[in-house]
This record gives C-alpha cells, structure tokens and sequence, in this order.
C-alpha cells in the first residue's frame, strides 16, 4: 500500500501523559498537513510542512502540541500533558505542489486519540 | 462567519436516484478552490472534486459534478445514479489563495458535512 499511512491508529491514554502520532506520507509528496476532526465537525487545519520546514500553524496548536518533519520524510505529532479536549482523530494529508496547489490531498485514515 | 456552510445534516435518497448536496462559501478572494470530500465509516478522506474560482465550466469527475455558481458563492455536488457505497459523510472544503498578500494558501476550510444515506 502506497498511500499515507497513520499510526498507531488508535491510542487509549490518561489525562496528563504524553502522546505521539506518526504520519508516513506518499513517498514523492512534499506538503504535509496535520488535520484535527472531532465528532459532528469537519477536519480543522493544524499545521502545514513543506518538504522539512512548518510553514504555517493554526492558532489551535496550542503549545502542548509540537509537530516535526525531520528530513522532509514522516513527520510526528505530540501532544504533551494531554487533556480530555485532546480527543480527537488526527488526521495527516500529504500532496504533490509548488505555489498555490491545485492537486487534491491525499489523507491517510486517522489516528484516533481518547484522552480518560 | 462560517466560511463553508453545509445547511443538511443527513440526506435521504434512493439507489439508482440523483442527489444534491448543498455548499455555501464566504471569501472575498478573487483566487479560491473548492472542494469536495468524501468520508466512509473507515475515516480516510477521499477526494472526490474540485473546481477553481476561474474555471468557467462545472466540473464533473464520472458520477460526480459540481453545480458552481459564483455570484450565489455556492457549490453543490450533484450525484448521479446513486449506490450504496455513496453512504458516507460528504465535506466541502475551501482553499484560499490570498494573491494581495503574497502568501501562498496551505490549508484547506472544510464544512461540517452531510450525511449522505443510500436507500435500496
């Protein structure tokens, strides 16, 4: 399977531990995104990675969230002293482009946090 | 404001039937795509559409077209011969490409969704 690949895809932790999502996007692509959905929403953008540099950051990455794309390949996302708010699925999208894209995003199929 | 306002929750429609699924948007960029997404119960994001704000013609992708209409800042995608494994949340997603101010656009707004139920 070549597409973007999440995990761990599920992911149980008490309030207070630290958490780590990793996202492998489609080998060629140089964007990456990390999208946060939770129930009844639609995806919220939290932050974007072109090739290794974050370029931009939702005001919703609070700073318990830290995300890295070392080497311009995965990226992680960690959420430090998770709260209950935390829960959420997290979703990475990676695509292909230059200037203002016009490709779709490829998502991969989440990584779904609870937070107890 | 909303940026992207889908007004029905859940929708209804026959196997074999077409339905409509409404999408409003609020830009006042002259630059912008739009999106639609689809959402199975499995959770990947599937790209369905896509039509840019300087294309003069709707966009349609076999089964599916977008009704673009600018002046109205909507965006509805129309299914056509629906089945059963259309059942899913459906998204539409803006993309702002904010030419005055130099910055390429990197993210895109979605809406709430649809849920989109097929009958047999």
């Amino acid at each position: 399977d070549t597409g973007v690949s999440q995990n761990p895809r599920h992911k149980i932790t008490k309030r207070g531990q630290n958490v780590t999502f990793r996202c492998d996007p489609i080998s060629e692509h140089n964007r990456l995104y990390w999208y946060r959905q939770t129930l009844g929403q639609g995806p919220e953008f939290l932050t974007y990675f072109q090739n290794e540099a974050q370029l931009e950051k939702s005001r919703l990455l609070s700073d318990r969230f830290s995300a890295e794309r070392p080497k311009g390949s995965f990226s992680t996302l960690e959420i430090q002293r998770t709260e209950q708010g935390d829960s959420a699925m997290y979703l990475c999208a990676s695509t292909l482009g230059q200037g203002f894209y016009t490709g779709e995003l490829f998502f991969g199929e989440g990584s779904r946090l609870t937070v107890l | 404001a909303q940026k992207i306002t889908q007004t029905q929750p859940g929708m209804f429609v026959q196997e074999k039937e077409a339905v409509t699924l409404d999408c409003t948007y609020d830009t006042s960029d002259q630059s912008y795509g739009l999106f639609w997404y689809k959402q199975p119960s499995s959770g990947e994001m599937i790209f369905l559409i896509y039509q840019g704000s300087y294309d003069e013609q709707n966009a349609t992708e076999g089964r599916y077209s977008l009704n673009f209409q600018k002046a109205r800042k909507s965006a509805n995608l129309v299914i056509s011969a629906s089945q059963l494994g259309d059942s899913a949340m459906y998204f539409c997603a803006m993309r702002e490409d904010l030419v005055d101010s130099g910055a390429g656009s990197y993210q895109l707004t979605f809406g709430k969704g649809t849920k989109l139920s097929v009958i047999p």
